[in-house]
């Protein structure tokens, strides 16, 4: 069975760091390309950074130069590295599987949320 | 950037009847050497996270009832239920996946009427 739990969600002063972890369980991390994606207090969807099974990491501009995605093989699990919160942060956000790298998101964790 | 836009932002229809939700993106995201339409959708559910429904625009997610389907070409695209159940309120979203950044439409929240 496929599991995404993300944990490491919390209230953080503005301009505080906070990294969120992503565990995986059905899947291997590095064989696939993983997604960010939050959403705001009763707001839509909004992608936030990729990082594909070859390393690459791409970011949202609304998060490029503050947050970092990693991952470590071994523990099987992804991280959201963010730093200098401020309130447009505030989210839960959602650690997702981009099914064969295209985008598609197949399987999404619980969310964690981040009240700043 | 290529945007999302979904009408309506709120939708009521009576149970058993069809429910039509509208995307449209800013720019084609159709991509000609693969003859693929870059399109998925999403529905949200009370307090849950976002479960994929439909990708490639039309093709169906393992699993999910026959009852929603999907069309629409080039930059217009349209979600449908056909037979509207109780389980089926949610907010939908559509989203683009042609280029980054991926992009979601705002959302369509679908009640019973």
């Amino acid at each position: 069975e496929v599991q995404l739990v993300e944990t490491g969600g919390g209230l953080i002063l503005r301009g505080g760091s906070l990294k969120l972890s992503c565990a995986v369980s059905g899947f291997t991390v590095s064989n696939n390309y993983m997604s960010w994606v939050r959403q705001a207090p009763g707001k839509g969807l909004e992608w936030v950074s990729v990082i594909y099974s070859g390393g690459n990491t791409y970011y949202a501009d609304a998060v490029k130069g503050r947050f970092t995605v990693s991952r470590d093989n071994s523990m099987n699990k992804v991280y959201l590295q963010m730093y200098s919160l401020g309130d447009d942060d505030t989210a839960v956000y959602y650690c997702t599987r981009d099914r064969s790298g295209d985008g598609i998101f197949d399987y999404w964790g619980q969310g964690a949320l981040v009240n700043v | 950037d290529i945007v999302m836009t979904q009408s309506p932002d709120s939708l009521a229809v009576s149970l058993g009847e069809r429910a039509t939700i509208n995307c449209k993106s800013s720019q084609t995201i159709f991509f000609t050497s693969s003859n693929k339409t870059y399109l998925a959708w999403y529905q949200q559910k009370p307090g849950q996270s976002p479960k994929l429904l439909i990708y490639w625009a039309s093709t169906r997610e393992s699993g999910v009832p026959g009852r929603f389907s999907a069309s629409g070409s080039g930059t217009d695209f349209t979600l449908t239920i056909s037979s509207l159940q109780p389980e089926d309120v949610a907010v939908y979203y559509c989203q683009q996946y042609y280029r980054t950044p991926i992009a979601f439409g705002q959302g369509t929240r679908l009640e019973i009427k």
